[in-house]
């Protein structure tokens, strides 16, 4: 139990185009989900943290008009790259916490998803 | 804030050996420590975790141990693999805020 999926895996887009990313809980209902994104060979830096039918909390320095993060439901959370330009190039991650989990933040990662920007 | 430190950031063993990650954290309010594997070019696999309400846990060949007072937790590899070998990453929380992560441990078991 508890998989969770981004699609796609890996995508190339041009300069000044958007992506979007999705993350679903196949398995369970994610009270809540978070976006990562991960530079090589570092570790994993969070972007925002969505609940479900809210609006998302974004970390300091994220821009919140060009990472989009829909969450429209309990198992499907979206991220959308708007104009993506080549230093938005890296590896995002989503996870998902349970919503059985109460008050301990037990998160599943998703594979990722490999977004190089031409 | 909460800030955690891993160590050691590289280590190598020999098949069949021990393995011993460390981490340190700061907020003393935190009561969910994760283990995390990530093989490359993949996601975090949760591998362990321990609530603050217990001092050691075990999973076959994995352990983890928590010692609130000092602020650390450790995991424990026993009877080494090569499919061992990933970066593993600790993490702490408290309640619902965000988990913060450690730099990471790159793992290499030597054949």
């Amino acid at each position: 139990g508890a998989v969770v999926s981004q699609h796609p895996s890996r995508v190339i887009c041009k300069s000044g185009t958007s992506v979007k990313i999705e993350c679903r809980s196949l398995d369970f209902q994610a009270t809540t989900m978070f976006w990562y994104r991960q530079f090589p060979k570092k570790s994993l830096m969070l972007m925002a943290t969505s609940n479900e039918g809210s609006k998302a909390t974004y970390e300091q320095g994220v821009e919140k008009d060009k990472f989009l993060i829909n969450h429209a439901s309990l198992t499907l959370s979206t991220l959308t790259v708007t104009s993506a330009h080549p230093e938005d190039s890296s590896f995002y991650i989503c996870s998902a916490k349970r919503g059985t989990s109460g008050v301990y933040n037990e998160q599943f990662f998703g594979p990722g998803t490999r977004l190089t920007v031409l | 804030g909460e800030n955690v430190e891993q160590h050691p950031s590289t280590l190598s063993v020999q098949e069949g050996d021990s393995a011993v990650i460390k981490c340190t954290y700061s907020d003393s309010a935190s009561n969910y420590f994760p283990w995390y594997k990530q093989e490359l070019g993949k996601g975090p696999q949760l591998i362990i975790d321990i609530r603050s309400n217990v001092g050691e846990k075990k999973d076959q060949r994995i352990a983890v141990t928590l010692n609130k007072t000092a602020k650390h937790f450790s995991l424990h590899i026993t009877e080494t693999q090569p499919e061992d070998s990933a970066v593993y990453f600790c993490a702490a929380s408290r309640g619902n805020t965000p988990l913060v992560f450690g730099k990471g441990t790159r793992l290499s078991v030597i054949a």
